[in-house]
């Protein structure tokens, strides 16, 4: 079946400092990503869609300008995580649209992000 | 827009007996739908998926989840749980046509004791 690998799994990283969060789909082409943000004991919260080649779309209340968004082809995204706090620490996965699998949707196995 | 409801946010049960987690959603339109398992700090794991057909959906590691249109509830069963099915778990729903994006029910935390 479709897998994306996310990496790191886990980084502990500086107040100010800048992390980067790697989604791959493996053996398919992902046109579109997920980035989701997952506080403890609660839901996926939707960041934003990435699509190959374009600007990804923010969810409100979202900083585009601290959380990067690249997409440069179709079987890699990428989360940089900019200027980290504190308050930045969480669970971030993403999740990929698989086309041609009855509307499936696949996910990484997620980045424990703590900024200390 | 569409929305999911999870009503219990924790289900303890002890290993062999039954379970069942509760999904109701909402929306305007047809849906798609699905249930997620999540193991502690690992990503989502589709369990199963409701697109059309038969209203009994089987899934993978014993569950079956059944949609009822009339009701609009999507409930997760599992016959005799195991120790191992100690996770959460996530209903979601996605609307036929628009946007593709799913949305997620805030989870339930099954937890099997011996």
């Amino acid at each position: 079946g479709a897998v994306v690998s996310q990496h790191p799994s886990r980084v502990i990283c500086k107040s100010g400092t800048s992390v980067k969060i790697e989604c791959r789909s493996l053996d398919f082409q992902a046109t579109t990503m997920f980035w989701y943000r997952q506080f403890p004991k609660q839901s996926l919260m939707l960041m934003a869609t990435s699509n190959e080649g374009s600007k990804a779309t923010y969810e409100q209340g979202v900083e585009k300008d601290k959380f990067l968004i690249n997409h440069a082809s179709l079987t890699l995204s990428t989360l940089t995580v900019t200027s980290a706090h504190p308050e930045d620490s969480s669970f971030y996965i993403c999740s990929a649209r698989v086309q041609g699998e009855n509307y499936g949707y696949t996910f990484g196995s997620g980045t424990r992000l703590t900024v200390v | 827009a569409q929305s999911v409801t999870q009503l219990d946010s924790q289900v303890p049960v002890f290993e062999e007996a039954p379970v069942e987690l509760r999904c109701n959603y909402s929306s305007s339109v047809s849906v798609y739908l699905f249930w997620y398992v999540q193991y502690p700090n690992q990503g989502l794991q589709l369990l199963l998926k409701y697109l059309s057909g038969s209203t009994l959906v089987k899934g993978i590691n014993g569950f079956e989840a059944e949609f009822n249109k009339s009701q609009t509830s999507f409930h997760l069963r599992k016959p005799s749980v195991h120790i191992s099915d100690t996770a959460e778990y996530f209903c979601a729903v996605r609307n036929l046509g628009g946007s593709y994006i799913p949305t997620f029910g805030r989870g339930t935390s099954l937890i099997v004791h011996p």
